[in-house]
């Protein structure tokens, strides 16, 4: 069965610093991937979602993510975080149109 | 567009009672799905539907979890009777039927069994 793994639990950064967030699958056939957003008190929202096309992909609040085939890899990016990028951020990836999440990584971004 | 909407957003229950969460999807979503999330883990599918129909519920303990969506728009998701270990947020989401489509998700319920 497919699943996803999110390397980092907890993230700490100072606004300004930059962000990657890792995640890996494992079923390496045809997959959709998304990253979805929740921040607090608020439900869960799509950042950003890859189905084909182009690897590198943006999505909302200057985040960005790249599929990577090979590694079984969609992890994302944003150069500079904002305070208000505190929230737990989830990878998920269709498999067999069913949709499997991470753990998620918590992110506090100190002013 | 008005998002997915969930009540009641809080239930606090005792161990061997019963439980009913409610969920409305966006207009004209077809499928419609429930997640369980366990506190420090991400959601995991219970149980989707396709209009009124059941499409997967392979992880839906179905000894004391029961789901339905009748008219094929509003479901409801019930417990009876609760463990402690049902203690979690109970998502709704949905989505339209092309196949690669998005889910959007509700508030959730936020359930803790006593």
């Amino acid at each position: 069965a497919q699943s996803v793994s999110q390397h980092n639990h907890h993230v700490i950064l100072s606004e300004a610093a930059s962000l990657e967030l890792g995640c890996n699958y494992s079923y390496g056939g045809t997959v959709n991937l998304f990253w979805y957003v929740q921040y607090p008190g608020q439900h869960l929202q799509l950042l950003l979602k890859y189905f084909s096309g182009d690897p590198l992909v943006k999505g909302i609040k200057g985040f960005e993510a790249e599929f990577i085939k090979s590694k079984f890899s969609f992890n994302l990016r944003k150069p500079s975080v904002q305070w208000s990028d505190t929230a737990e951020y989830f990878c998920a990836v269709t498999s067999f149109q069913k949709l499997v999440f991470g753990t998620g990584t918590r992110l506090l971004v100190s002013p | 567009e008005a998002g997915v909407a969930q009540s009641p957003r809080y239930k606090i229950i005792e161990k061997r009672q019963s439980v009913a969460f409610w969920c409305n999807p966006i207009s004209g979503h077809a499928t419609l799905y429930w997640y369980q999330q366990i506190l420090g883990q991400g959601p995991k599918l219970l149980i989707q539907f396709q209009n009124n129909g059941v499409v997967d519920d392979s992880q839906l303990p179905k000894d004391r979890f029961s789901a339905e969506r009748l008219k094929g728009v509003d479901s409801t998701l019930k417990i009876q009777p609760a463990k402690l270990e049902d203690s979690a947020v109970y998502l709704c989401a949905t989505a339209g039927s092309r196949g690669q489509e998005t889910q959007y998700f509700g508030p959730g319920t936020r359930l803790l069994v006593l």
